[in-house]
């Protein structure tokens, strides 16, 4: 069974700060990573994609990817109250099947 | 540049009725998948399509839910004899052909409510 863990949260942070979001994935062949924010009431949309080892930037997020430790995060900089959404971290072993975690709540205090 | 529709988005059924959702993949794409997800829960995959195939449907309870995605025209989840339980959000995504980027990208979802 494979398993992509997220803590629920909520997680809050003052606007203006580093929002760090965690994701952990048990398939050790899980090849490409995702995260995805999801509005209440709303459809999941595409933050940021990472395939390999390391940072990738885009704007103010940043995701890091360590196969090693089976560890994805996304990193929001800056944070703004209109970033207050679900967070979700996809993982998938043949390009196809996505497995998701069940999302980490933001919450970006004014 | 329409991205993946779905309809209807609100669905509302009696139970033992069929509820039937369509989804439009983005223009250029040829995979189709299909989510649950329950309130405050993460998307749970259910089947994945690609023109006039299934490959791969483990997600899909064994009885009530098919989908087929045609020739021509939308794909199609259809659950039978709906129950309570079945009320949810049902999220379509679309990717393009394999060898591309991987990435699926998500329709509105259509909201199920089985009275």
């Amino acid at each position: 069974q494979k398993e992509v863990e997220q803590n629920s949260g909520p997680l809050s942070v003052p606007e203006g700060a580093i929002a760090s979001l965690n994701c952990t994935y048990s398939d050790r062949g899980s090849q490409s990573f995702f995260w995805y924010r999801q509005y209440s009431g709303k459809s999941p949309e595409l933050i940021m994609s990472i395939y390999s080892n390391g940072d990738k930037e885009d704007g103010r997020f940043t995701a890091q990817l360590n196969k090693a430790s089976q560890y994805v995060s996304l990193l929001i900089r800056d944070s703004q109250p209109s970033d207050s959404a679900t967070y979700l971290c996809a993982v998938t072993c043949n390009f196809n099947k996505f497995y998701f975690g069940s999302g980490t709540k933001l919450n970006v205090k004014p | 540049n329409a991205g993946v529709m779905q309809n209807p988005r609100h669905l509302v059924r009696r139970r033992g009725q069929e509820a039937r959702l369509r989804c439009s993949p983005m223009k250029g794409h040829s995979h189709v998948y299909w989510y649950r997800q329950l309130p405050e829960e993460g998307l749970k995959f259910m089947v994945y399509l690609q023109k006039e195939n299934i490959i791969d449907e483990s997600g899909m309870p064994k009885e009530r839910f098919s989908a087929e995605f045609p020739k021509e025209g939308p794909s199609i989840l259809r659950i039978q004899q709906v129950v309570r339980g079945d009320s949810a959000a049902y999220f379509c995504a679309s990717s393009p052909p394999t060898g591309g980027d991987n990435e699926q990208f998500f329709g509105p979802g259509t909201r199920l409510t089985v009275l």
